[in-house]
């Protein structure tokens, strides 16, 4: 079973502070990670890609890879109220597919 | 990012009837698309893959007969619930695979569409 979890929320922080996600996979193949926003009622949107170790930064977003520790991340700067949704770490399982973590919701308070 | 369209946004419908989910990629040749399922307040589950001129590939406990999935060509591809139920009521979300050489290396990335949000009374 190849697996994708996420540290469970809520994460509630204050406007302009850092919130940071993190995600652990089980499968030491996997090559391709994503970060999806999902706002409530509505689908996924893609808003970070990485394919290697160290971070990619776009925006205010910066993912984090360390594919030795099996570990993703993705620290929101700045953090603003249009930023609270659920946040879903997804790795490619080698067959194209994506496996997703459960989710992270944030809120961010004005 | 790639577009990837869906219709319709929202369906209600009796119990016992089918109905029809299209999924379209705007600007992209996707030969690969994903319908999955979500059920309130939980994650995406995977129902099926729809590759471009051949059968889908179901994932285990999905129905293929309930769940029919055509994919004609490489910008659409169809989900259709088949007698529908209540417990079938659920938000389906397809997504499309945009998978195209860049400078930078392969790109291999799926884009959702806007999801169809099926009610059965």
């Amino acid at each position: 079973q190849k697996e994708v979890e996420q540290n469970s929320g809520p994460l509630s922080v204050p406007e302009g502070a850092i919130a940071s996600l993190n995600c652990t996979y089980s499968d030491r193949g996997s090559q391709s990670f994503f970060w999806y926003r999902q706002y409530s009622g509505k689908s996924p949107e893609l808003i970070m890609s990485i394919y290697s170790n160290g971070d990619k930064e776009d925006g205010r977003f910066t993912a984090q890879l360390n594919k030795a520790s099996q570990y993703v991340s993705l620290l929101i700067r700045d953090s603003q109220p249009s930023d609270s949704a659920t946040y879903l770490c997804a790795v490619n399982q080698g067959d194209y597919k994506l496996s997703f973590g459960a989710g992270t919701t944030v809120t961010v308070r004005a | 990012g790639a577009v990837v369209s869906q219709h319709p946004s929202w369906v209600i419908c009796k119990s016992g009837t089918s109905v029809k989910i299209e999924c379209r990629s705007l600007d992209f040749q996707a030969t690969t698309m994903f319908w999955y399922r979500q059920f309130p307040k939980q994650s995406l589950m995977l129902m099926a893959t729809s590759n471009e001129g051949s059968k889908a590939t179901y994932e285990q406990g999905v129905e293929k007969d309930k769940f029919l999935i055509n994919h004609a060509s490489l910008t659409l591809s169809t989900l259709t619930v088949t007698s529908a139920h209540p417990e079938d009521s659920s938000f389906y979300i397809c997504s499309a695979r945009d998978l195209r050489p860049t400078t930078a290396g392969a790109i291999d990335t799926q884009y959702f569409g806007p999801g169809t949000r099926l009610t059965v009374l």
